[in-house]
């Protein structure tokens, strides 16, 4: 089955600076990659996806790229504010009637003030 | 509108026990998850329906697990009988379509 690795485990930052988080993927059947954030006490909310026939996307200061060849795909957070802080789980679906979503481990992102 | 709605938000229990979490979806929604997410081994997919109909069960731990959808609207998971290392936090997400899972708030369990 699809496995997902993901790092790092935990990222620290200056607000202003860049965050990237990289994530791997084991299936080559698997054609959509979500990014979920989790707050504290909550549950892991969707906040930017791309899917394979795509290789970049970009939503104000959050951008995803994948690369299927290397089956690598990355989230990059630019401008960090304190409010970015929290965890942030990649992932990869195949989607095949219904569809499976395995998560990466999760990044907990910490951005100073 | 209401999200995914989770019941009870908190349980804590003895070895043992017979532990029901509960779950609403999204109105609407033809996809129900569970999910269990611990330190270790972050989330974890148990099960998945699709139109009530549960579509992969292979996540889920042992025969002490079970999940039941009997409707569009609810969802149960049932873990009988709990150890200390089921202790955990569920969380029931529901889509429809578009791939984006919603979660709701999660059910910390806790086995003593």
């Amino acid at each position: 089955g699809e496995n997902v690795e993901q790092h790092p485990s935990t990222l620290s930052v200056q607000e202003g600076d860049s965050a990237v988080i990289k994530c791997t993927y084991s299936d080559s059947a698997s054609n959509y990659f979500p990014w979920y954030k989790q707050e504290l006490g909550k549950g892991p909310q969707l906040i930017i996806d791309i899917r394979s026939n795509v290789g970049e996307k970009k939503d104000q200061r959050i951008a995803v790229t994948l690369n299927k060849t290397a089956k690598h795909f990355s989230l990059h957070i630019t401008e960090t504010q304190p409010e970015d802080s929290a965890v942030y789980f990649c992932a990869a679906s195949m989607v095949t009637g219904g569809f499976k979503t395995i998560f990466g481990a999760g990044t907990r992102l910490f951005v100073k003030a | 509108d209401a999200g995914v709605i989770q019941s009870p938000r908190h349980e804590v229990t003895e070895m043992g026990q017979e532990v029901t979490l509960r779950c609403k979806p999204i109105s609407g929604h033809n996809s129900l998850f569970w999910y269990r997410q611990t330190m270790m081994r972050g989330l974890e997919l148990l099960i998945y329906f699709n139109n009530n109909v549960p579509i992969d069960d292979s996540g889920m731990p042992e025969d002490r697990f079970s999940a039941k959808m009997p409707n569009a609207s609810f969802s149960t998971l049932k873990i009988q009988p709990s150890e200390p290392r089921d202790s955990a936090v569920y969380f029931c997400a529901s889509s429809f379509g578009t791939l984006e899972l919603f979660f709701g708030e999660g059910s910390r369990l806790t086995v003593l």
